[in-house]
């Protein structure tokens, strides 16, 4: 099955720094990627994904970027504020068929200081 | 907005109890998920269900399982509570076969004592 490996498990930066966090994956079947932010009490929420048929996609301050052939993508978080504050997990799957489970990392917790 | 709503926020059990979280959902969704979420292990598939009456297991299923009766309830039982089953509970909703956004419940947190 597939498998997601996420980091790093903790990051800290200042307020308006860049915020970057990996995950690699290992069923070269999966293509769609989406990114979960849970704020402290919080359900998961969707924030951004992405499809094997692109390479990037940006919105606003957020954006992820794809590497198929090294099985690994990245979420990019740029002028970083305070809710920005959160737990991020990255996940994987294949898209269609009967393949629509989600297969997560283990998370990200991301602090801004202000 | 699609809405999934998860019976009780907090829950304290004895350990051998028998013990049913409620998830139900508003937007006809397809498929189902209950997750468990630990400190530093992620959220962990215990079984998902991709129509009425159908289920398979996740990555943790032992000690848990699910019933499905209609589309848009999934339920999790505990079929005897024990301590190491104390976690955050979160169901998850999706449309179908080629819309994977998951939906999450508020989640249950769970005690066995």
């Amino acid at each position: 099955g597939e498998n997601v490996e996420q980091h790093p498990s903790t990051l800290s930066v200042q307020e308006g720094d860049s915020a970057v966090i990996k995950c690699t994956y290992s069923d070269s079947a999966s293509n769609y990627f989406p990114w979960y932010k849970q704020e402290l009490g919080k359900r998961p929420q969707l924030i951004i994904d992405i499809r094997s048929n692109v390479g990037e996609k940006k919105d606003q301050r957020i954006a992820v970027t794809l590497n198929k052939t090294a099985k690994h993508f990245s979420l990019h978080i740029t002028e970083t504020q305070p809710e920005d504050s959160a737990v991020y997990f990255c996940a994987a799957s294949r898209d269609g068929g009967s393949n629509y489970k989600l297969t997560f990392g283990k998370g990200t917790l991301l602090t801004v200081n202000p | 907005d699609v809405k999934v709503t998860q019976s009780s926020r907090y829950l304290v059990k004895r350990t051998g109890e028998k013990v049913f979280l409620e998830c139900v959902q508003d937007m006809d969704h397809e498929n189902m998920f209950w997750y468990r979420q630990d400190p530093g292990l992620g959220l962990r598939l215990i079984y998902f269900s991709y129509d009425v009456k159908m289920k398979e297991k996740g990555d943790i299923p032992e000690g848990y399982s699910v019933s499905r009766e209609k589309k848009e309830r999934f339920s999790l039982i505990l079929e005897s509570a024990s301590t190491n089953q104390t976690s955050m509970y979160l169901c998850a909703s999706s449309l179908g076969v080629t819309k994977n956004i998951q939906y999450f419940g508020a989640g249950t947190r769970l005690s066995v004592l």
